[in-house]
């Protein structure tokens, strides 16, 4: 079975903190993502990536980074974590294969920044 | 700008309707559309994925359909079972980037 794995079910972090989301993918996809959901707000779009070292800018970058140094892994980084981050985080994948580009999410980190 | 829209927010139906949900999208040129599910508190599941030359997709008990030209898709559920309770999102892929553009989604809740 294919599987999106996130480090963390819940985090709490104190503001100012670096913070690390990880996000492990098995099926070899070429595309990793992170939203961030909230309520009223929907799920917006943070950064991406489509290769290894490669990433792209979504729509509300600021205040966070990314990293991916493998093909299956795809670090969110808060660089100082503040209150207004408080969210669901969600990471995703799809296969580069547009034809086939299906997006598997994995189960979510609620952080809370206090 | 594509806009994505899903109505009714909410929807409340005894067990065993049919029934069906609601995505509409403002800019025709899309490639693809999807629905998802997701339960509270947890990530979403791909249900079904409509490419732009498709009228139709389906799986067990969900029929999903896309119209572009009036910007609208449908998911149908046959005979809804309170496990089917859970927020439906459609999202839709442009031609031209990497991006989905997402509705808010519609939360279902199948009474017993």
């Amino acid at each position: 079975d294919v599987k999106v794995t996130q480090s963390s079910r819940y985090l709490v972090k104190r503001t100012g903190e670096k913070v690390f989301l990880e996000c492990v993918q098995d099926m070899d996809h070429e595309n990793m993502f992170w939203y961030r959901q909230d309520p009223g707000l929907g799920l917006r779009l943070i950064y991406f990536s489509y290769d290894v070292k490669m990433k792209e800018k979504g729509d509300i970058p600021e205040g966070y980074s990314v990293s991916r140094e493998k093909k299956e892994r795809f670090s969110l980084i808060l660089e100082s974590a503040s209150t207004n981050q408080t969210s669901m985080y969600l990471c995703a994948s799809s296969s580069l294969d547009r034809a086939w580009e299906k997006l598997f999410f994995g189960s979510g980190t609620q952080l809370s920044v206090l | 700008k594509q806009e994505v829209t899903q109505i009714p927010a909410a929807l409340s139906v005894p067990e065993g309707e049919n029934l069906v949900l609601n995505c509409s999208f403002t800019d025709s040129a899309i490639y693809n559309l999807q629905w998802f599910r997701q339960d509270p508190g947890k990530g979403l599941t791909s249900l079904l994925l409509i490419q732009s030359s498709q009228r139709e997709q389906t799986s067990g008990r969900l029929n999903a359909s896309l119209d572009k030209s009036s910007g609208r898709s449908t998911l149908y559920i046959a005979a809804s079972q309170p496990g089917d309770s859970a927020t439906y999102l459609c999202a839709v892929r442009g031609d031209s980037n990497y991006q989905l553009i997402w509705g808010a989604g519609t939360k279902l809740i199948i009474k017993p």
